[in-house]
């Protein structure tokens, strides 16, 4: 069974950081893009950040481009998300999606919850 | 402001047919192809349709995808109280700012 857990959320003073995780499963994790996607409280989906299957390939959201990166580790199936200079409007709940050459995102994660407050 | 328009809200009767529209661009859904993701309340996304007009495994033929040029609609037909969700259609963004692309969401209400 394909899953996808992510992990690290939680609450963190602006301008502070935080490492997001997310552990792949039931799948060949090396043959696959994947990304995050995020969302704020009470609003829709964002598209964060993508890499792919090798890692060389990268984009950014322009409004977290030059404060998040995004990597992966194909030998631990594992997805990373490390946020710096966080401020409040990235408070929302960040999923790990899986991408099918980037035509769709068929699996995703459960969630985990970052707040950016003082 | 989303790069894909979608209505913010619709509404039918159980057992009706509703669409929900998603306009984009030449550089979005004119180039790429679209997918629809169903949000039921408190949960994760879920892929509904794929590649504009697929179904995936478990996803019932009430569910239907189509696009033309540069928008596309998703369809649902025998309506139920369970298919109450905020529903998002997706598609890659082939212009300079390449990245994926979400439509707004449409919230369905089943009166």
């Amino acid at each position: 069974e394909v899953q996808v857990v992510e992990s690290g959320g939680g609450l963190v003073q602006p301008g502070g950081s935080l490492r997001l995780s997310c552990a792949a499963s039931g799948f060949t994790f090396s043959n696959y893009e994947m990304n995050w996607v995020r969302q704020a409280p009470g609003k829709g989906l964002e598209w964060v950040s993508y890499i792919s299957s090798s890692g060389s390939s990268i984009y950014y959201a322009d409004s977290v481009k030059g404060r998040f990166t995004i990597s992966r580790d194909n030998a631990y199936n594992s997805l990373y998300l490390q946020m710096n200079s966080l401020r409040a409007e990235d408070t929302a709940v960040y999923y790990c999606a899986r991408a099918v050459v980037m035509r769709y995102f068929d699996y995703w994660g459960q969630g985990t919850l970052v707040t950016v407050s003082s | 402001q989303s790069v894909l328009t979608q209505p913010p809200s619709v509404s039918a009767a159980p057992g009706q047919k509703v669409t929900i529209s998603c306009s984009g661009s030449s550089s979005t859904i004119g180039s790429n192809y679209v997918s629809w993701y169903q949000q039921l309340p408190g949960t994760a996304p879920k892929l509904l349709i794929y590649e504009n007009n697929k179904r995936p495994s478990g996803i019932p033929d009430r569910f239907s995808g189509s696009k033309s040029g540069t928008s596309a609609t998703l369809g649902i037909t025998g309506l139920q109280t369970g298919d109450e969700a905020d529903y998002y259609c997706g598609a890659w963004d082939s212009s300079l700012s390449t990245g994926w692309v979400f439509g707004g969401g449409t919230k369905l209400t089943v009166l």
